[in-house]
């Protein structure tokens, strides 16, 4: 079966740099995408990884290492409004794309 | 400004009931879906269509249909014959090619009565 794991929460401190990680077993690989998503609001894009590497944009980051079927999104000068669920989803082979349940991310001052 | 318009943010159903979930996009995308969301679990699809008049079942299609009559439009209805309806509801839809990232509306919660 397709699965993707990440961490359930995480809890970091405003101003500090977290790493929210992400693994994959899927049938095929057409990249990464990672949304945020605050609390019943809409989840919004982030980032887009296809090939290995690293991605950045402003505050934010993401890694793919397709070998180790592993990715990461790296949030970096926290910020309050930063405390919402991050969403790893991958398209597999047949282009859908698989979610994982999400990280809950809490900043605390 | 463009967007994705869901409607209603929340809904009560009796049982026994069909209920429509409105979907409005003027991003002129042809592809949308539709997402169940519940707590602790990833987003699950229910039906998508990649082009006017037709629609593919997701992976939790039982209990659901939709419509696809019109480019900005793609209703949901929650039928009678789905036994746990009580979920967030989650309409999003994508532009041209294969790895565009899905665009979200604000997502209806659905409560049973």
């Amino acid at each position: 079966g397709q699965n993707i794991d990440q961490p359930t929460e995480m809890t970091a401190t405003e101003g500090a740099i977290v790493q929210i990680n992400c693994t994959y077993q899927t049938s095929g690989f057409n990249g990464l995408f990672w949304y945020q998503q605050h609390a019943g609001e809409a989840p919004t894009f982030l980032s887009y990884n296809v090939l290995d590497g690293l991605e950045e944009k402003g505050r934010f980051s993401s890694f793919l290492s397709r070998s180790k079927g592993y990715s990461y999104l790296l949030l970096k000068e926290l910020q309050m409004k930063d405390s919402a669920s991050y969403l790893c989803a991958v398209l597999d082979s047949n282009y859908q794309l698989i979610w994982g349940a999400g990280t809950k991310l809490i900043i605390k001052p | 400004d463009g967007g994705i318009t869901q409607s209603p943010k929340y809904l009560f159903r009796k049982e026994g009931q069909n209920v429509t979930l409105s979907c409005e996009q003027n991003l002129n995308h042809d592809a949308m879906y539709w997402y169940r969301q519940d707590p602790g679990q990833g987003l699950r699809l229910i039906y998508y269509s990649q082009i006017v008049n037709d629609f593919q079942k997701g992976d939790i299609a039982e209990g659901y249909s939709v419509s696809r009559e019109k480019k900005e439009s793609f209703p949901l209805t929650v039928t009678s014959a789905q036994k746990n309806p009580t979920a967030f509801y989650l309409c999003a839809s994508s532009g041209p090619g294969d790895n565009q990232p899905q665009h979200f509306g604000d997502g209806t919660r659905l409560s049973i009565l």
